[in-house]
């Protein structure tokens, strides 16, 4: 079964507009963390932000800000006050966080291109 | 180091060959993770290793991939009798070992720049 989902097709985005990105996950596991990173034509992977399942607050970091709705299984990263640099792909992923202590893989969604117009 | 370090950049090679990817992590970072992604799509997990213990090697998609790692150091994926479904950049990323009941469990993953492989 798919575990993170991205559905949206390639989004358009004008600049200095806000934009949000979609992201639903599926999980039986109550611990879990959730992800958002940024890949430009570059190729490097970039974190942006990261939502643990017990945290009470929506978490934020500068201009990116997640919105987790843990009923839904959704956390949406939106981007306030686009740029030109924020054309790039953005993946959604989790960490399911085993009983052992131990780090877990983090598994991906297929991510979602986001263009930024001038 | 400062960041994560893999080798060689771009790998072009004839089908049937072997490959070695090789990955260096960022010191003190215990995790180290391959992951696969073919162009214009998501991150496919390879592999995970966490220091001492037994290797997570569940995203391996065939015998002909293999992975090793010397202690808290060096990685390397080896890629036997390549196939063109093979090419694909190959990254490979580490973090420090996570605490189950830190409340976390936010060990970032810091990637490396990837490994491009072309299979002729």
């Amino acid at each position: 079964a798919q575990k993170i989902t991205q559905t949206q097709p390639g989004m358009f985005v004008q600049e200095k507009e806000a934009v949000t990105l979609d992201c639903t996950y599926d999980t039986s596991d109550p611990s879990y963390g959730l992800f958002w990173y940024k890949q430009p034509s570059s190729g490097e992977m970039i974190f942006l932000i990261y939502q643990g399942s017990y945290d009470q607050q929506n978490a934020t970091e500068g201009r990116y800000s997640l919105n987790f709705q843990k009923a839904r299984k959704s956390a949406n990263l939106v981007i306030s006050a686009s740029q030109l640099g924020d054309s790039a792909m953005y993946f959604c992923a989790m960490r399911e966080i085993v009983r052992t202590g131990a780090n877990s893989k983090l598994t991906f969604g297929k991510g979602i291109t986001l263009s930024v117009r001038p | 180091g400062a960041g994560v370090s893999q080798s060689p950049s771009n790998k072009v090679t004839e089908k049937g060959k072997d490959v070695e990817l090789r990955c260096d992590p960022i010191s003190g970072h215990t995790a180290l993770y391959w992951y696969r992604q073919r162009l214009g799509q998501g991150l496919e997990f390879l592999i995970y290793f966490q220091g001492n213990s037994a290797p997570d090697k569940s995203g391996l998609p065939s015998d002909r991939f293999s992975a090793e790692r010397t202690g808290e150091s060096v990685s390397t994926l080896t890629i036997q009798r390549t196939q063109q479904e093979d090419s694909a950049v190959y990254l490979c990323a580490s973090s420090t070992p996570g605490v189950w009941g830190s409340g976390s469990g936010a060990n970032v993953l810091t990637f490396g720049a990837g490994s491009r492989l072309t299979v002729l």
